[in-house]
């Protein structure tokens, strides 16, 4: 069964710095993956994914993940965070061709000025 | 490009009554629509995956006859909530497979109150 772990529940930083949210996941065969990103009240917005090829994706707002196989690992980061960045961040994993997205528990992002 | 809508965005009903939460893809068809549900401060959770001119497929725990799922063209999928009760409430989202693409277009979602 394919799973995702986000470690961290809560992440704070200040506007400026750097960030990275962790994923991990487990998936029996190649996985395709995904980060999306959540406001208040509203649907999610896909930042980057990943399906084959270049294991460093780069995504919208500055994002880019990195696909470790070794270490079942789709890290997110961002060299220098915005207020506007405060939101919740979802890894999900699937398999593609109309198959289902299971999704981590997020990551509550919030950014001090 | 690849638009999910959903209407309405918010519901406010009665206990007992039922809800039919639309969601269509505007500008592209989708084979494949998925159900989630989402529960304040927490993750998606799948209910269903539905395939167009089929029956759904419900995961474990979702009861089929409170939660209909009918998709009945290449743009369009209805969860209907029978006899909704409060512990219905909840964020639905909805989202969309274009053919032949392997990603999902995801909608901005329902906000369902039951009173």
């Amino acid at each position: 069964a394919q799973s995702v772990t986000q470690p961290d529940i809560h992440i704070t930083v200040s506007e400026g710095a750097s960030l990275e949210l962790r994923c991990n996941y487990s998936y029996g065969a190649t996985p395709y993956l995904f980060w999306y990103v959540q406001s208040p009240g509203q649907g999610l917005q896909l930042l980057l994914k990943y399906f084959s090829g270049d294991t460093l994706v780069q995504g919208i707002k500055g994002f880019e993940a990195e696909f470790k196989r070794s270490q079942s690992s789709f890290n997110l980061r961002k060299p220098s965070v915005h207020w506007s960045d405060a939101a919740e961040y979802f890894c999900a994993v699937g398999a593609g061709g109309g198959n289902k997205l299971t999704f981590g528990t997020g990551t509550q992002l919030k950014v001090e000025l | 490009g690849a638009v999910v809508s959903q209407h309405p965005s918010r519901v406010i009903c009665k206990s007992g009554t039922s809800v039919k939460i639309e969601c269509r893809s505007l500008d592209f068809q989708a084979t494949t629509m998925f159900w989630y549900r989402q529960f304040p401060k927490q993750s998606l959770m799948l209910m269903a995956t539905s395939n167009e001119g089929s029956k759904a497929t419900y995961e474990q725990g979702v009861e089929k006859d409170k939660f209909l799922i009918n998709h009945a063209s290449l743009t369009l999928s209805t969860l209907t909530v029978t006899s909704a009760h409060p512990e219905d409430s909840s964020f639905y989202i909805c989202s969309a497979e274009p053919t032949g693409v392997n990603e999902q277009f995801f909608g901005p979602g329902t906000r369902l109150t039951v009173l």
